[in-house]
């Protein structure tokens, strides 16, 4: 049972524009969700992070936003960059220990 | 210091062979964590240990067996692997909870097995 889903498995977006990931969860115990972003045979780079009582949260170019009612995050990038093309994984943490990841979306950012 | 450190950063081994993998931190974090990540796919978590102790076994084959010597080193002991065990091995560590917490992550170990 996938209970952090990413549905798309990629996106393409114009450098400067908005990039919009997007995360679904089922489980009602997570508390904190996490982004990471990874580049080939690299580890996960944490991106930003969320608490449950919060909605929004920002920091720089990355905003993500939480609908706990929807059970549903998203990831905000404005203005996208090329550099920001990668691998995207939503994650989510049950009081802090394990971390269950989405499938991951790759952004590609077009010059 | 922000890094976990993972030797070796590739390893090819046998069937028969044993082998361990390392993993450091120097963060003061007293949780660490090992996942298995297969290409194309989300990184899956195999082990945590939680102030030295382990405390979460994902239902991982013994043939791969955890061991934390202290609150800085993390190992992956290795045997009689099989090959779609090849994968990349990734360590990370964490505060053991509370507000702002996330996970570092190494740079992986890209396991084959031949």
């Amino acid at each position: 049972d996938q209970q952090v889903k990413q549905n798309s498995p990629s996106l393409s977006v114009q450098e400067g524009r908005i990039s919009i990931l997007n995360c679904d969860y089922t489980n009602s115990m997570f508390d904190y969700f996490l982004w990471y972003k990874k580049y080939p045979a690299e580890g996960p780079t944490f991106l930003i992070s969320i608490s449950s009582i919060k909605d929004k949260n920002e920091d720089g170019r990355f905003t993500v936003f939480l609908n706990k009612s929807a059970k549903h995050l998203s990831l905000h990038i404005v203005p996208s960059q090329p550099g920001d093309s990668a691998v995207y994984f939503c994650a989510a943490s049950d009081r802090g220990s394990r971390l269950t990841f989405g499938e991951g979306t790759q952004l590609t950012v077009n010059p | 210091d922000t890094e976990v450190t993972q030797t070796p950063k590739h390893l090819v081994m046998g069937m028969t062979n044993k082998k361990s993998l390392k993993c450091e931190q120097h963060m003061g974090h007293r949780a660490m964590y090992w996942y298995k990540q297969k290409a194309k796919k989300p990184p899956e978590l195999m082990f945590v240990y939680s102030y030295e102790k382990l405390s979460i076994n994902e239902s991982v084959p013994s043939r791969f067996s955890p061991e934390c010597p202290n609150s800085s080193l993390l190992n992956l002991h290795l045997h009689a692997l099989q090959p779609e065990d090849s994968a990349l091995y990734l360590c990370a560590s964490s505060r053991a909870g509370g507000d702002g917490w996330r996970a570092f992550f190494g740079q992986g170990t890209r396991l084959t097995v031949v």
